[in-house]
């Protein structure tokens, strides 16, 4: 029972353009939404984060967009570079006692030059 | 400042053999965190120690002991290895709790024979 999905195993976008990253998840008591990037032998590294009481979070490059209703959330890379090519976890998690944060799948983004 | 450390980088064991991964944190983080990452299903968690002196386990625990040390060092013992346990493991920080920003370690590569 997958809390948290990603269902794009992988994502290949042109430089310059666009990239759209999708999570869904199950459990309405999560509300607190983390985003990781994950290069090839090096640990995941945090990169964004957004409070269900934010419909939108933005840092430079990088916006989530978190849809409460539908329990979806996507985070927008724009433009993209080819650094950006790497592993993107999505993460939720729960502030009241006991819960832990529940990572999906992963999604891996190519960034063609 | 190393951040979240990991040794060894990467190990091969025979099934029924036991090891030791170690981690070390210096950011003076309370909560320190084990999980192992497999393909198609994210980051799973292992053990997790809130506070020094304290462990409780995670999604998969089984398998697996841990050691809060102290507040910068947190051990995940394998007592007799099996090649399920083939996975790659990171240890992770965080200055309070759950579902806070998590600071990954480089990874231990582990190949059950």
């Amino acid at each position: 029972d997958q809390q948290v999905k990603q269902n794009s195993p992988s994502l290949s976008v042109q430089e310059g353009r666009i990239s759209i990253l999708n999570c869904d998840y199950t459990n309405s008591m999560f509300d607190y939404f983390l985003w990781y990037k994950k290069y090839p032998a090096e640990g995941p590294t945090f990169l964004i984060s957004i409070s269900s009481i934010k419909d939108k979070n933005e840092d430079g490059r990088f916006t989530v967009f978190l849809n409460k209703s539908a329990k979806h959330l996507s985070l927008h890379i724009v433009p993209s570079q080819p650094g950006d090519s790497a592993v993107y976890f999505c993460a939720a998690s729960a502030n009241t006692g006991g819960f832990k944060t529940i990572f999906g799948a992963g999604t891996r983004l190519f960034v063609k030059a | 400042n190393a951040g979240v450390t990991q040794t060894p980088k990467f190990q091969v064991l025979k099934t029924g053999q036991s090891m030791t991964l170690q981690c070390a944190q210096d950011m003076n983080h309370n909560s320190m965190y084990w999980y192992r990452q497999d393909p198609g299903m994210g980051l799973r968690l292992i053990y997790y120690s809130a506070s020094e002196g304290t462990t409780d386990k995670g999604e998969v625990p089984n398998g697996y002991n841990v050691s809060r040390l102290n507040k910068r060092e947190f051990s995940l013992r394998l007592e007799s290895a099996a090649p399920s346990q083939t996975s790659v493991y990171f240890c992770a920080s965080s200055a309070r709790g759950l579902g806070e920003t998590q600071y990954f370690g480089p990874g231990t590569r582990l190949l059950v024979l």
